[in-house]
């Protein structure tokens, strides 16, 4: 089993919304990240989790909040979002951040900022 | 910072004939290059890696060759498939950090 599950598929929100992206794996895997995609572009890293704690934030402003509530569980909390913010957010996780882990990716959640 | 480039940006190939797609990395600390591939309306699917202690990998149709020493690495899709039409994505981690290049949309032409 290599999958990764993000809920929900597909959000629209208003710029005074707050929402939560989930993202779920029972691989037992130890290393989660989330991902902004825009149309036509590469996956850009946002955050990763290292055994439940944050290791690594690109530089992602504050309106988007990440939390790592157990091994299994991440999530993406959302709030006073821009319209520039809609894009397909990825979750993805690998065994651990060591070099050579392979990363596998749920499928997304596509995000409209209204 | 690490930064990954990555040739051709589109492909069009006859059904049945090979593509190919290539990429360049900076970062010498990189060594695991993972390939992915992206349906429309779908997360990346790793298809294929390659880690730097090894110059080759094979899988059906599907090759990765890395050189370590030039910072490249390539994949091959051999007899190609309708199927085998999205946008493939190479990348190069260390620590975690997986930088991706721009993506090359694949079209498989019956």
């Amino acid at each position: 089993d290599t999958e990764v599950t993000q809920t929900p598929k597909h959000l629209v929100m208003g710029m005074t919304n707050k929402k939560s992206l989930k993202c779920e794996q029972h691989m037992g895997h130890r290393a989660m990240y989330w991902y902004k995609q825009k149309a036509k572009k590469p996956p850009e890293l946002m955050f990763v989790y290292s055994y439940e704690k944050l290791s690594i934030n690109e530089s992602v402003p504050s309106r988007f909040s990440p939390e790592c509530p157990n091994s299994s569980l991440l999530n993406l909390h959302l709030h006073a979002l821009q319209p520039e913010d809609s894009a397909l957010y990825l979750c993805a996780s690998s065994r651990d951040r060591d070099t050579g882990t392979e990363a596998f990716f749920g499928q997304g959640t596509r995000l409209t900022v209204v | 910072g690490e930064n990954v480039e990555q040739h051709p940006s589109t492909l069009s190939v006859q059904e049945g004939d090979s593509a190919v797609i290539k990429c360049t990395y900076s970062d010498s600390a990189s060594n695991y290059f993972p390939w992915y591939k992206q349906e429309l309306g779908k997360g990346p699917q790793l298809i294929i890696d390659i880690r730097s202690n090894v110059g080759e990998k094979k899988d059906q149709r599907i090759a990765v060759t890395l050189n370590k020493t030039a910072k490249h690495f390539s994949l091959h899709i051999t007899e190609t498939q309708p199927e085998d039409s999205a946008v493939y994505f190479c990348a190069a981690a260390s620590w975690g950090k997986f930088q991706f290049g721009a993506g090359t949309q694949v079209v498989v032409t019956p």
